[in-house]
């Protein structure tokens, strides 16, 4: 079975400290992704990556940056932690396949950070 | 993008078949229809997905509509296990892959 780890599932950090949420997955697969989870407003991506070193913007990429030096790892970056970037983070990655080829993705169980 | 509705909840007994329906009246002809489920405190789980025809698989069935603008989500008998908040969900190509747009979701219920 594939499997998503993250690093944390419960996360307390200040206002304006440098905040890192790691991913890692161990089925060799090309494309990784991060979402938030909020009430209200569901899952929202907020950036994604289909191979080393490659990133994309999601719909909500403001405030984050991503790191994918390996491609088992992907790395959510909160540059000065804000309160309203309190949220659950989920990770997710799939395999290829061909363009449309629909692979599933494999969620992580999250981490639920909080910013005081 | 193209938008799912689905009902926010429904309830179920345990051991029967549960029909969870979703729209996407503005589907386009090359998305597909997925369907996640989220149980408490866990991540999103892959269920099923399909593009025209039904699908099948050990966790459920998917019945699609011919004009697509509709699909039902059919567990066969429900268990307490399948209390979960169920996304339908269009998959969109985007550059060199694809991406989810989750909804809100139908949380079911499931009563012994």
């Amino acid at each position: 079975d594939v499997k998503v780890t993250q690093s944390s599932r419960y996360l307390v950090k200040r206002t304006g400290e440098k905040v890192f949420l790691e991913c890692v997955q161990d089925m060799d697969h090309e494309n990784m992704f991060w979402y938030r989870q909020d009430p209200g407003l569901g899952l929202r991506l907020i950036y994604f990556s289909y191979d080393v070193k490659m990133k994309e913007k999601g719909d909500i990429p403001e405030g984050y940056s991503v790191s994918r030096e390996k491609k088992e790892r992907f790395s959510l970056i909160l540059e000065s932690a804000s309160t309203n970037q309190t949220s659950m983070y989920l990770c997710a990655s799939s395999d290829r396949g061909n363009r449309n080829s629909n692979q599933p993705q494999h969620f992580g169980d999250g981490t639920r950070l909080s910013i005081l | 993008d193209a938008k799912t509705t689905q009902p926010n909840s429904m309830e179920s007994n345990e051991e029967e078949p549960v029909h969870l329906p979703c729209n996407h009246s503005t589907i386009s002809g090359t998305d597909y229809i997925h369907w996640y489920r989220q149980l408490p405190s866990q991540g999103p789980e892959y269920v099923i997905h399909g593009l025209t025809s039904n699908v099948n698989n050990r966790m459920a069935s998917l019945a699609i509509a011919e004009d697509r603008k509709s699909s039902t989500l059919i567990l066969h008998r429900a268990t307490l296990r399948d209390a979960a908040v169920y996304y339908c969900i269009l998959f969109l190509l985007y550059n060199q892959g694809g991406k989810l747009i989750f909804g809100q979701g139908t949380e079911l219920s499931v009563k012994p």
